[in-house]
């Protein structure tokens, strides 16, 4: 079976600027998570998805932080605009049973 | 609120070395616990799980038991190889309205041959 796609793998961007992320899941699978993962630390959830409905966003920074998952499949993870803070790797996962199963490589976002 | 504490790494050990990698957890109900792994340039893929307490969670020979009284979820093998090493993390995941998962730091295991 076909794993979870993310792109683009890199991207670097100036502050300011905005950048979009994209996320396919593993075909079939209802829950979607975007996680933010800085460098040293563990991954921190900021939004999951059930179909297409938002189930938590309480870590989302909701000021320049953005996210869709229309139809239920795919989603987009978009930040407008960017701070240096923001450099992470940006991961999406998927999952049937209730906890994130399946994790795509990541994005690795360098703010400048 | 809920978190998870890891030893910190990284962990360098050689090959056929016995591996303890210490987790341990604070949360207000009963949460399920999990082992992640990352192997190098790869993503977060789940290692093993316990869903309750005395439970055990195994998988290419790691094994990590959901100790309630101490709350902790240590992981191990016996004989570790250079092919384990990897960042392993913690993370616990409880149902407050919605399953939300809490990841650990992060250790990372160096395996020498």
């Amino acid at each position: 079976e076909a794993g979870v796609a993310q792109s683009p793998r890199y991207k670097i961007i100036e502050k300011r600027q905005s950048v979009a992320f994209w996320c396919n899941p593993i075909s079939g699978h209802a829950t979607l998570y975007w996680y933010q993962q800085i460098l040293g630390q563990g991954p921190k959830l900021l939004i999951q998805f059930q179909n297409n409905g938002v189930v938590d966003d309480s870590q989302l920074p909701k000021d320049r932080f953005s996210a869709e998952r229309l139809k239920g499949v795919d989603s987009t993870l978009k930040i407008q605009p960017a701070k240096l803070e923001d450099s992470a790797v940006y991961l999406c996962a998927s999952s049937n049973a209730g906890t994130p199963t399946y994790f795509g490589p990541g994005t690795r976002l360098t703010v400048t | 609120g809920d978190s998870v504490t890891q030893m910190e790494g990284p962990v360098t050990l050689s090959e056929e070395a016995f591996l303890t990698i210490n987790c341990t957890y604070t949360a207000t109900g009963y949460p399920s616990l999990f082992w992640y792994v990352q192997y190098p340039g790869e993503g977060l893929q789940l290692l093993l799980k316990a869903t309750k307490a005395d439970d055990k969670g195994s998988n290419k020979g790691f094994e990590a038991t959901y100790r309630k009284e101490t709350t902790s979820f240590h992981l191990e093998k016996g004989s570790v190889q250079v092919s384990d090493s990897a960042v392993y993390f913690c993370a616990l995941s409880e149902n407050t309205g919605g399953f939300k998962t809490i990841f650990g730091a992060g250790t990372r295991l160096f395996v020498k041959a």
